[in-house]
C-alpha cells in the first residue's frame, strides 16, 4: 500500500489567513485527490490534483479558495485561502494506486478562530 | 448520479458478537468499484477492501467478510467475533468507472460502531 504523509498534522489559524497543506506519497500513483471531512460528517471531494496542470474542482469548490498544485507525480499542496470558521475541517490527501486501490493520508486537522 | 446510503448511523454490540454494517448504492454505470474504510478514533482512514462490479464473489479476510449483491445494490460488511479494537466509524464508498466520474469516490455518511467490552 502507498504511504502518505501530510504536513502539518494540525493547525489553529486566524480568520482571513491562508494555510498550505503538503502531501507526499512514497510510491508511484495514478491520481491524487483532496478531500474535506467536516466535524462529524462524511468525506467530500474537493478536487483532483493534476500533474503540471490546473486541478479539476468539484461543484461548490473553486480555485481561488482552494488553490492546488501538483508539480510531480508524488507531491501535491492544497491551500485554504482567506479562512473563516466554516473552513474548520480535516483535510485529507488521497491517492489511487496502480492497482486501483485508494488510500488516504493521516489528514490535517484545521481549526479557524 | 451516484449515491451511497448507510442507513445505520450508530450500532453498539457486546464484544464477541457478530455485526453487519449495511451499504446500499445507486449508480447508472455497469462498471464501478465499491470500497470500505475504517476510521478509528485516531482519525486516519484505513482502506479495507475494493470490489469490482464484475466480481460478485463474497470475500473473507480473517474476521471480516463482505457480501456483494448486485440484485439489491448492496455491499454489506460483517465482522465476526467483534473486538473492542473494531470500534470505529466505517464508511462505504462508490467509484464509477465512466470517463467523467472515473476516479471520484462518493462516500456514505458512515456507521459508528461501538464494541462494548
Amino acid at each position: 500500500s502507498a504511504v502518505i504523509s501530510q504536513k502539518p498534522s494540525r493547525d489553529i489559524c486566524q480568520r482571513g489567513t491562508s494555510l498550505t497543506i503538503q502531501c507526499q506519497v512514497d510510491s508511484q500513483v495514478t491520481m491524487m485527490f483532496w478531500y474535506r471531512q467536516q466535524p462529524g460528517q462524511s468525506l467530500t471531494l474537493i478536487a483532483t490534483a493534476n500533474q503540471g496542470s490546473e486541478a479539476t474542482y468539484e461543484s461548490g469548490f473553486v480555485i481561488d479558495k482552494f488553490p492546488i498544485s501538483r508539480p510531480n507525480l508524488t507531491f501535491s499542496t492544497l491551500t485554504v485561502s482567506n479562512m473563516s470558521p466554516e473552513d474548520s475541517s480535516i483535510y485529507l490527501c488521497s491517492v489511487r494506486s496502480l492497482n486501483n486501490e485508494q488510500f488516504f493520508g493521516p489528514g490535517t486537522r484545521l481549526t479557524v478562530l | 448520479a451516484q449515491k451511497v446510503t448507510q442507513a445505520q448511523t450508530e450500532i453498539s454490540v457486546v464484544e464477541k458478537e457478530d455485526v453487519t454494517l449495511d451499504c446500499v448504492y445507486e449508480t447508472r454505470d455497469t462498471t464501478y468499484y465499491l470500497f470500505w474504510y475504517k476510521q478509528p478514533p485516531s482519525g486516519e482512514l484505513v482502506f479495507l477492501i475494493r470490489r469490482n462490479s464484475f466480481d460478485e464473489q463474497n470475500e473473507i479476510s480473517g474476521r471480516y467478510s463482505w457480501n456483494f449483491q448486485k440484485s439489491t445494490s448492496s455491499f454489506n460488511f460483517t465482522i465476526t467475533a467483534s473486538q473492542v479494537v473494531d470500534s470505529a466509524v466505517y464508511f462505504c464508498a462508490l467509484s464509477e468507472a465512466n470517463e467523467r466520474h472515473r476516479e471520484k469516490l462518493t462516500f456514505g455518511t458512515g456507521t459508528r460502531l461501538t464494541i462494548i467490552p
